[in-house]
């Protein structure tokens, strides 16, 4: 079994949509990432959370570290935003990321 | 903004080739990794680097890899002798501490 799993594996919105990704992880944490890579293949972080709520433009981001469950929210989704959205853990102070299989969003005009 | 460089963005290789792939982390950090990941899956760790020794290495980090920093600002990874499941892209990624973790835009191995 995956120690970091997503939900859904595809997504397909219209523009100005409001999307929900989801992740859940098995194992203890120090920290929670969520990561955008695009088709080019360059990854780049969104946010790093160890508990509650972040946001970041139309971007949030929770976790509740109880439920071991991670929320990512795009609110008013736009074309731009189609790319593949990566949970990843790290399980200790030194921090090496497991990853999640990605969530792939397809935001159509 | 500072960020991670990584050189080459693609690199095709014969098999049994020798390639070193390299990064450049953001100059005050000090944790170092390398992650890959080959088309269509996803991405997997190979090797974490800290105080000038390897700190953690997965088990698809074997003899034919190798990472060094040679000179306090490049973060290097070998491959000895390519395969054609080496192909794959490969990520640098650096943090000032261990638990953050900014990436490069990736090594883009093609061993033919």
């Amino acid at each position: 079994k995956n120690e970091v799993e997503q939900s859904p594996q595809n997504l397909t919105a219209q523009e100005g949509e409001f999307i929900t990704i989801n992740c859940s992880y098995s194992v203890g944490i120090s920290a929670l990432h969520w990561l955008q890579q695009h088709p080019g293949g360059g990854i780049v972080s969104l946010f790093m959370l160890s508990s509650g709520k972040k946001k970041h433009g139309r971007l949030i981001a929770t976790i509740n570290i109880q439920e071991k469950h991670s929320s990512l929210h795009i609110t008013a989704s736009h074309p731009r935003d189609s790319a593949v959205y990566i949970c990843a853990v790290s399980k200790a102070s030194y921090g090496k990321l497991t990853f999640g299989q990605g969530t792939i969003l397809t935001v159509h005009p | 903004e500072p960020e991670v460089t990584q050189t080459p963005s693609h690199q095709v290789t014969q098999m049994g080739q020798e390639v070193i792939l390299r990064c450049v982390p953001i100059s005050n950090h000090l944790y170092f990794y390398w992650y890959r990941q080959i088309l269509g899956q996803k991405v997997e760790f190979l090797v974490s680097f800290y105080n000038n020794e390897i700190s953690e290495k997965s088990e698809i980090f074997d003899d034919q890899f190798s990472v060094e920093r040679p000179d306090g600002s490049n973060f290097t990874l070998k491959i000895r002798s390519t395969k054609l499941e080496d192909s794959a892209m490969y990520f640098c990624a650096s943090g000032t501490t261990g638990v953050e973790a900014f990436f490069g835009q990736g090594t883009r191995l093609t061993v033919v």
